[in-house]
């Protein structure tokens, strides 16, 4: 079945590092790619999304290029901030179907330090 | 975007007592929801789709009559766990589509979880 699979965390970074967090996915069709951030005792924030290859989903800094030929979504932020420690979860959905499931990943937490 | 809410964001109950959870779209209308429940640390599991008008459809190993699940508006729906043993307590996550946004249907929404505490 379809699945996504994170690099495991904790990662720690000072301030304004740069970030890359990997994440591959195994899907039968052609789905749906998504970034989601969870902040400490919050329910889960979509953070960005593409929906087909070569699409690159932005959003506060952050980037992923939905790169079909390597089956990959990897999360990218170029200079990192404390308000950006979180949890974020990469997953995929086939999206076809109102009922379609969202399969996530396992998660990454990701401290920066000033 | 559309939003999700939940109530309550934290309960805490007697183990053998029941608690409901409630899950509503704000603004736009949600033919089907979906619960996860959330261990700590750990990813999201999902629970059940949940269906207005309709029974709920049950992840394998998601005890049907333990978390009873009611969609019964389009605005509305509810977990209920019932009999709540400790190792219940979790946290508890629902999300919803918006299928009339066209560039969005297939995004799920979250609400911002239930931190169930079972004594």
């Amino acid at each position: 079945g379809d699945s996504v699979t994170q690099m495991e965390g904790p990662v720690t970074l000072s301030e304004e590092a740069c970030l890359t967090i990997n994440c591959t996915y195994t899907a039968t069709g052609y789905p749906s790619l998504f970034w989601y951030v969870q902040y400490p005792g919050e329910g889960l924030q979509l953070l960005l999304k593409a929906t087909k290859a070569d699409d690159k989903g932005s959003n506060k800094g952050f980037e992923a290029t939905y790169r079909k030929e390597t089956t990959s979504f990897h999360l990218e932020k170029g200079s990192v901030q404390v308000s950006d420690s979180a949890v974020y979860f990469c997953a995929l959905s086939d999206g076809r179907y109102n009922t379609d499931k969202l399969i996530f990943g396992t998660g990454t937490r990701l401290q920066v330090f000033p | 975007g559309a939003v999700v809410s939940q109530h309550p964001s934290r309960v805490i109950c007697k183990s053998g007592t029941s608690v409901k959870i409630e899950c509503r779209s704000l603004d736009f209308q949600a033919t089907t929801m979906f619960w996860y429940r959330q261990f700590p640390k750990k990813s999201l599991m999902l629970m059940a789709t949940s269906n207005e008008g309709s029974k709920a459809t049950y992840e394998q190993g998601v005890e049907k009559d333990k978390f009873l699940i009611n969609h019964a508006s389009l605005t509305l729906s509810t977990l209920t766990v019932t009999s709540a043993h400790p190792e219940d307590s979790s946290f508890y996550i629902c999300s919803a589509r918006d299928p009339s946004d066209s560039g969005s249907t297939d995004t799920q929404y979250f609400g911002p979880g239930t931190r169930l505490t079972v004594l």
